[in-house]
């Protein structure tokens, strides 16, 4: 089956520490985004890419980075200047970019303490 | 500026009987238009979008959306709801300046028994 994978499913880490959350898909897409999601909140954008070695920030980049080396995988490493990382993670692909259908992982909720 | 406004963040509805979700927004031209559905703790699935031509858009789980350009609004209705239905609803248009979506503040359908 065709979809997108997003694993762990909860992860915690202590404050300071850098995470890495895990993103992959084999739907043959070449964009893929990372949104953040806080309660009342809506998606918010981390950062997106649109071709393998190409990514480009969204609107709440800092703390955040992330890789594109391969089209499968886009990996977001949540870095301890992230001030606030307590949140769900969602992570998107589709086939290009220009607004068109995203589709979504089942998403990581990370817990910062 | 382009935006997009859900006016409920919670509505209440009885099992049985009609929704309508509401999705305003402000955009320079016609956009792409998608309702998305997230259950507790899941990622989005893609309810049903509209690009062009028919502006009564049928989607998946009975639900259908209607675009009104005269009212930049794209609506979301169901006849009859089932408390499986009971989930939080985005809406969102695109393309943005950055090629990318612009999303609702979501709307939390909550069914009574």
């Amino acid at each position: 089956d065709g979809g997108i994978t997003q694993s762990p499913k909860y992860l915690f880490r202590k404050e300071g520490q850098n995470v890495t959350l895990s993103c992959e898909q084999n739907l043959n897409h070449d964009a893929m985004y990372w949104y953040r999601q806080d309660p009342g909140q809506g998606l918010r954008l981390i950062y997106y890419s649109q071709i393998v070695n190409d990514f480009q920030k969204g609107d709440i980049a800092e703390g955040y980075s992330v890789s594109r080396e391969k089209k499968e995988s886009f990996p977001l490493t949540v870095t301890s200047a992230q001030k606030n990382p307590t949140a769900f993670y969602l992570c998107a692909s589709s086939m290009g970019g220009g607004g068109i259908e995203q589709y979504f992982g089942p998403g990581t909720r990370l817990t910062v303490t | 500026a382009q935006s997009v406004t859900q006016p409920d963040i919670h509505i209440t509805v009885s099992e049985g009987a009609s929704l309508e979700l509401r999705c305003n927004y402000s955009y320079g031209a016609t956009p792409y238009l998608f309702w998305y559905v997230q259950s507790p703790g899941q990622g989005l699935q893609l309810l049903l979008k509209y690009f062009s031509g028919d502006t009564l858009v049928q989607g998946i789980k009975g639900f259908e959306a209607e675009f009104k350009r005269s009212q930049s609004s794209f609506n979301l209705r169901k006849p009859s709801v089932h408390w499986s239905d009971a989930a939080e609803y985005f809406c969102a248009v695109g393309p943005d300046s950055n090629y990318q979506l612009i999303w609702g503040a979501g709307t939390k359908l909550i069914i009574k028994p």
